[in-house]
């Protein structure tokens, strides 16, 4: 199984809500990441998870918050969004981390629009 | 930023034709990445060439790294409608860390 799974694939919420988007792989790698992508632009690194800890956090603001709660999820929790943060959200796996600088493999992303 | 160039931009080309796209980086690097994304959907990794590589193969697709140049290309040879998509370079820089950067990408339009 090399897939990276999203959910949802759409998401519309108001600036005053909670949402959160999971990301599923069972390829065992041990490092997975959350990325930003704005449209006609390359994808934008938000957070790295190695061995189920936060190694790299792009100076993210704190209404994104990303959670590992074993070596196959990872969660990006939403709240109080604004409208600027209307974009693709992919997540990705890759290999152990560090050194060799393994493929990373994609999901389909989550479409999200804040109102 | 560290972000990475590729040119051109856009690019449009006949079925059957080579599409040949550049990248150019800025800084030391591990390893180079090409990727290809499909309209608003999750990015596919095509190949991986490492920083003491300079040509590597992959099907239809060639790609070549010149280190002292800072610069790759992506070349596809014989290209179909399918393969209409946007393509990304993206570097791993250093060699304890796992993060890519990703170049600006070049839009690819293949005509039946």
């Amino acid at each position: 199984d090399t897939e990276v799974t999203q959910t949802p694939k759409h998401l519309v919420m108001g600036m005053t809500n909670k949402k959160s988007l999971k990301c599923e792989q069972h390829m065992g790698h041990r490092a997975m990441y959350w990325y930003k992508q704005k449209a006609k632009k390359p994808p934008e690194l938000m957070f790295v998870y190695s061995y189920e800890k936060l190694s790299i956090n792009e100076s993210v603001p704190s209404r994104f918050s990303p959670e590992c709660p074993n070596s196959s999820l990872l969660n990006l929790h939403l709240h109080a969004l604004q409208p600027e943060d209307s974009a693709l959200y992919l997540c990705a796996s890759s290999q152990a981390s560090g050194l060799a600088g393994f493929e990373q493999y994609f999901g389909p992303g989550t479409r999200l629009t804040v109102t | 930023s560290q972000q990475g160039e590729e040119d051109p931009q856009a690019l449009s080309i006949q079925e059957g034709e080579n599409a040949t796209m550049n990248c150019s980086y800025k800084t030391s690097i591990n390893n180079l990445q090409w990727y290809r994304q499909n309209s608003g959907r999750g990015l596919v990794h095509l190949i991986l060439i490492r920083s003491n590589e300079r040509e590597k193969h992959s099907g239809r697709l060639r790609v070549t790294l010149d280190t002292s140049k800072k610069s790759s290309s992506l070349l596809i040879t014989a290209s179909r409608a399918a393969d209409t998509a946007s393509y990304f370079c993206a570097t791993v820089q250093g060699y304890n860390t796992d993060k890519l950067i990703f170049g600006t990408g070049t839009r690819l339009q293949v005509f039946p």
